[in-house]
């Protein structure tokens, strides 16, 4: 069973069409959400922590929130440098040998089209 | 940069050769990992040293084989591979010190195994 969703899989906007991805959790007890944004042949670049439930966090075109269950990442007016592919990692308690281990989920693949 | 480094960017190798990957952090971070990200699938934890030492290892086949000579560098060295091990290999490291858990990634390094 995925720990981590992320929904859409894929979506594609047009440019200043604003719009939320999703990031679900099933776990209780998180330690930490993280926002990451992945470039074609690039390796993940951090963009939000959030730790608890009501927290937003901002960065230019993008706002991050988070619940009890999930998190939301918001694009206001996007542009099409804004598309890659956005990964949500969970920090969870109980990570076996690794305290800080994080869990992925699969992306959202972001295309903005101009 | 990310401060992170990654070497080489990309590999084709053969099934019956040997090569490592390098991974280089000067973040004074004190947890190193190993990750595969294979296409449509979650970023896929391999290995995790802390203070050189291994803490976790994912079940990983053993013709992986993870190095960790000191806090800065982190090897993997690979040997009689399937084509089923095409996929970019990320290093990522953390603070386990600071209690933000986020991780700074490398560029990975893009496996071909033929």
């Amino acid at each position: 069973e995925d720990q981590v969703t992320q929904s859409p899989e894929a979506l594609r906007l047009q440019e200043g069409e604003s719009s939320s991805l999703n990031c679900s959790y099933t776990v209780s007890g998180l330690r930490g959400l993280f926002w990451y944004r992945q470039d074609p042949g690039k390796g993940p670049e951090f963009l939000f922590t959030l730790y608890s439930a009501g927290e937003e966090k901002e960065k230019e075109r993008l706002k991050a929130t988070l619940t009890k269950k999930e998190s939301f990442l918001h694009i206001t007016a996007p542009k099409p440098e804004d598309s890659a592919t956005y990964l949500c990692a969970v920090h969870l308690p109980n990570s076996g040998g690794s305290n800080y281990k994080l869990t992925f989920g699969k992306g959202t693949l972001l295309t903005v089209n101009p | 940069e990310t401060g992170v480094t990654q070497t080489p960017r990309h590999l084709v190798m053969g099934m019956t050769n040997k090569k490592s990957l390098k991974c280089e952090q000067h973040l004074g971070h004190n947890a190193m990992y190993w990750y595969k990200q294979s296409a449509k699938k979650p970023l896929e934890l391999m290995f995790v040293y802390s203070l050189e030492e291994r803490v976790e290892n994912n079940s990983v086949p053993s013709r992986f084989s993870p190095e960790c000579p000191n806090s800065s560098h982190l090897f993997l060295h690979l040997h009689t591979l399937q084509p089923e091990d095409s996929a970019l290999y990320l290093c990522a490291s953390s603070s386990t010190v600071t209690g933000s858990y986020g991780y700074t990634f490398g560029s990975g390094t893009r496996l071909t195994v033929v």
